[in-house]
């Protein structure tokens, strides 16, 4: 098995400041996302990455740069934190497409609070 | 720009009652259809998915898809206490690894 990790757990941040996470995964797959879970609610696509230097945005990507230098990790930018902004950062990774291959496995997310 | 939409957004039922979740998308490409459950303070973990229409059990849970009417559903029979999470639907199109997931249903099994 893997296991997928995120730092920091939390992040607590100034509005307007530029604020970086990061995730690490050992699973060596190939295709790597990042989505935001507002409180209580369904997930919104940021980013993805299907390999290593490759960027894709998601619904979500104004506000928000993305990084994928390397095939285990993928790290988000918030370009310009928002006041009131709360919400969980989740890093999801799979091994690719095909049945069973689009499983996506996440991690523990980070929590974002702006003040 | 697929869109996907579930209902309903919260259910209680009592323990052992059979409960029905449902999901709709917008892209008639669509070809990965999956559902994720999410208990409280936890990362989402995925439960089953299907590629193609008709029917998938796994144990209590079942999945249908209906291409033509851009649906699917999640059946859970004999539900347990441990079943009660926010259970989120996903859909991605055949020729993109970008999955969209859906807004959430909250269930609550009561023991």
């Amino acid at each position: 098995g893997g296991i997928i990790t995120q730092t920091p757990k939390f992040l607590i941040g100034q509005e307007g400041q530029k604020l970086t996470l990061k995730c690490q995964q050992n699973f060596n797959h190939d295709t790597m996302y990042w989505y935001r879970q507002d409180s209580g609610k369904g997930l919104r696509l940021i980013y993805y990455s299907i390999t290593e230097n490759d960027l894709q945005k998601g619904d979500l990507s104004e506000g928000y740069d993305a990084s994928r230098e390397k095939k285990s990790s993928f790290s988000l930018t918030v370009t310009s934190a928002q006041k009131n902004e709360m919400a969980v950062f989740l890093c999801a990774s799979s091994i690719g497409w095909g049945d069973n291959y689009a499983e996506q496995f996440f991690g523990p997310g980070t929590r974002l609070t702006v003040l | 720009q697929q869109k996907v939409q579930q209902s309903p957004e919260s259910l209680i039922v009592p323990e052992g009652a059979m409960t029905s979740l449902n999901c709709t998308f917008s892209d008639s490409a669509s070809q990965y259809f999956a559902w994720y459950r999410q208990h409280s303070g936890k990362a989402p973990k995925a439960l089953m998915s299907i590629f193609s229409n008709g029917e998938k059990e796994e144990g209590r849970f079942t999945i249908h898809l209906n291409k033509a009417s851009l649906h699917f559903s999640l059946h859970i029979r004999d539900s347990q206490p441990s079943d009660s999470a926010l259970y989120l639907c996903a859909v991605a199109a055949s020729n993109t690894n970008k999955v969209v997931f859906g807004t959430g249903t909250r269930l609550q099994v009561l023991p």
